[in-house]
C-alpha cells in the first residue's frame, strides 16, 4: 500500500499570505508527481505535473517544488486571494500507470 | 470546463441494484480513468483504459466493471449495489497512457445507495 501523505490537513489564512503545504510519497520508484486544485461542488483541476527531482513549476502566483530523493513537494502560494479556497491534492505516480492521491490539504482564504 | 463529460449527474438507487455510468473523453483523448471519492476517503483509483483495452487496475471491486467502446466513450457498471457504494465516481481523460499525463476530469456522477 502506497502511503501519500499531505500536511496540514487544513489551513485558514489571511488575504495576501502565503502560504505551503507537503506532500510525502514513497522515494523509490518515482515516475510523476501531479498537483491537483478542487474546489467545491466542482472538479480536480490539473497544476501541474513534475517528473524531474528539483523540478519546480510555477502557474501565476502558484508554485511547486520536487525532490524525489527524500520523497516530497511542496506547493506555494503567494499572495492568497479567496479564489485559491480549494482543497488541493496531490497524487504520486509509481511505475504502475495509476495514480494515489492524497487526502488533500483544504485551505480558506479569508478578507 | 474539462471537456470531460459524465452522465449522470446524479443517480439514486436501491441496494442490489445495478447502473451504468457513462464518460465522454476530451476531443483527441485515448486513455479514461475511474475513480471512486467516498465520504471518508480520497480520491481512489479504480481502472484505466487505454484505446479501447484495460490498461491498469486498482481497487475495483468484482461487482464492478467498466469498458471503452471503439468511439473511446467509456461506461462503469456497478452491480449488486452495497449501501457503501454511495460515492462520487469521477471520470478522467489523458491524450495518452503514461502516468506523466495530465488528466483531466469530469464533473462525476453522485451515486445514493438507498
Amino acid at each position: 500500500i502506497l502511503n501519500v501523505e499531505q500536511s496540514p490537513q487544513s489551513l485558514h489564512v489571511q488575504e495576501g499570505d502565503s502560504t505551503n503545504f507537503t506532500c510525502s510519497f514513497p522515494s523509490s520508484n518515482f515516475y510523476a508527481l501531479h498537483w491537483y486544485r478542487w474546489e467545491t461542488a466542482k472538479s480536480p483541476e490539473a497544476l501541474f505535473v513534475m517528473t524531474l527531482n528539483g523540478d519546480e513549476k510555477k502557474k501565476g502566483r502558484i508554485s511547486a517544488t520536487l525532490n524525489t530523493k527524500e520523497g516530497y513537494s511542496y506547493l506555494y502560494i503567494k499572495g492568497s486571494q479567496p479564489e485559491d479556497s480549494a482543497t488541493y491534492l496531490c497524487a504520486f505516480a509509481g511505475t504502475a500507470s495509476k495514480l494515489t492521491f492524497g487526502t488533500g490539504t483544504r485551505l480558506q482564504v479569508t478578507l | 470546463d474539462s471537456g470531460v463529460t459524465q452522465t449522470p449527474k446524479h443517480l439514486i438507487t436501491a441496494t442490489g441494484q445495478r447502473v451504468t455510468l457513462r464518460c465522454s473523453p476530451r476531443s483527441g483523448d485515448l486513455s479514461v480513468y475511474w475513480y471512486q471519492q467516498s465520504l471518508d476517503q480520497g480520491l481512489q483509483f479504480l481502472i484505466q483504459y487505454y484505446n479501447g483495452e484495460e490498461r491498469a487496475k486498482g481497487n475495483i471491486l468484482e461487482r464492478f466493471s467498466a469498458q471503452q467502446f471503439p468511439d473511446l466513450h467509456s461506461e462503469l457498471n456497478l452491480s449488486s449495489l452495497e449501501l457503501g457504494d454511495s460515492a462520487l465516481y469521477f471520470c478522467a481523460s489523458s491524450a495518452a497512457a503514461g502516468s506523466s499525463e495530465t488528466q483531466y476530469f469530469g464533473p462525476g456522477t453522485r451515486l445514493l445507495v438507498l
